[in-house]
């Protein structure tokens, strides 16, 4: 098994392109996430999903949109790029049942120029 | 909403020595509390969780305490070893969506 997979693992972006970033998981995980990570800021939650076709907003959902069109991937787009985006984007991925771990993926290193 | 705050940011200890990091939580609702440890330039990895109807739970070298009371919880590393080098997070939970709330991450640097 992969795991969770992320695509792309780094990109450059000038304010104000668009771009989808892509989060695969084969372990049949319910739940999904989107983080990003700041120096000295931890983890912070953007959006997340309870299941196929549901999405939520998390602590900072602004500027982003997400879709879990399948089971499998959960999407994060960002419209309009600002400066302010760059960070490291993780995603996870989490299982229904007496565990709550989450699985992360190895990360996406978005810079915004 | 909940806020978690975590202690020191940075350790330094001594190898064979143990390390203690703390973390505080605001609402008292909250009752999960996971530990994850994050190696340079890797993803975070759970390494001991813990949750409100237990007050200690240990695993070989590591362990965790909480106090519900005090609204605190602490990760305790015996014996380290320079594997033990990364930037560990505390995180607090309630409710059925699993939603976590992170710490800000305390970097554990093990000197030989």
């Amino acid at each position: 098994n992969a795991g969770v997979t992320q695509t792309p693992k780094f990109r450059v972006l000038k304010t104000g392109q668009s771009m989808t970033l892509l989060c695969a998981q084969d372990m049949n995980h319910e739940y999904m996430y989107w983080y990003r990570q700041d120096p000295g800021m931890g983890l912070r939650l953007i959006h997340y999903s309870v299941g196929e076709g549901t999405t939520a907003k998390g602590e900072v959902p602004d500027g982003y949109n997400v879709s879990r069109l399948k089971k499998q991937n959960f999407l994060l787009g960002l419209e309009s790029a600002a400066p302010s985006q760059t960070s490291v984007y993780f995603c996870a991925s989490q299982g229904q049942g007496n565990s709550y771990e989450q699985y992360f993926g190895p990360g996406t290193r978005l810079t915004v120029t | 909403g909940e806020n978690v705050e975590q202690h020191p940011s940075t350790l330094s200890v001594q190898e064979g020595d143990s390390a203690v990091i703390k973390c505080t939580y605001s609402d008292s609702a909250s009752n999960y509390f996971p530990w994850y440890k994050q190696e340079l330039g890797k993803r975070p990895q759970l390494i001991i969780d813990i949750r409100s109807n237990v007050g200690e739970k240990k695993d070989q070298r590591i362990a965790v305490t909480l106090n519900k009371t005090a609204k605190h919880f602490s990760l305790h590393i015996t014996e380290t070893q320079p594997e033990d080098s990364a930037v560990y997070f505390c995180a607090a939970s309630k409710g059925s969506n699993y939603q976590l709330i992170w710490g800000a991450g305390t970097k554990l640097i093990i000197k030989p």
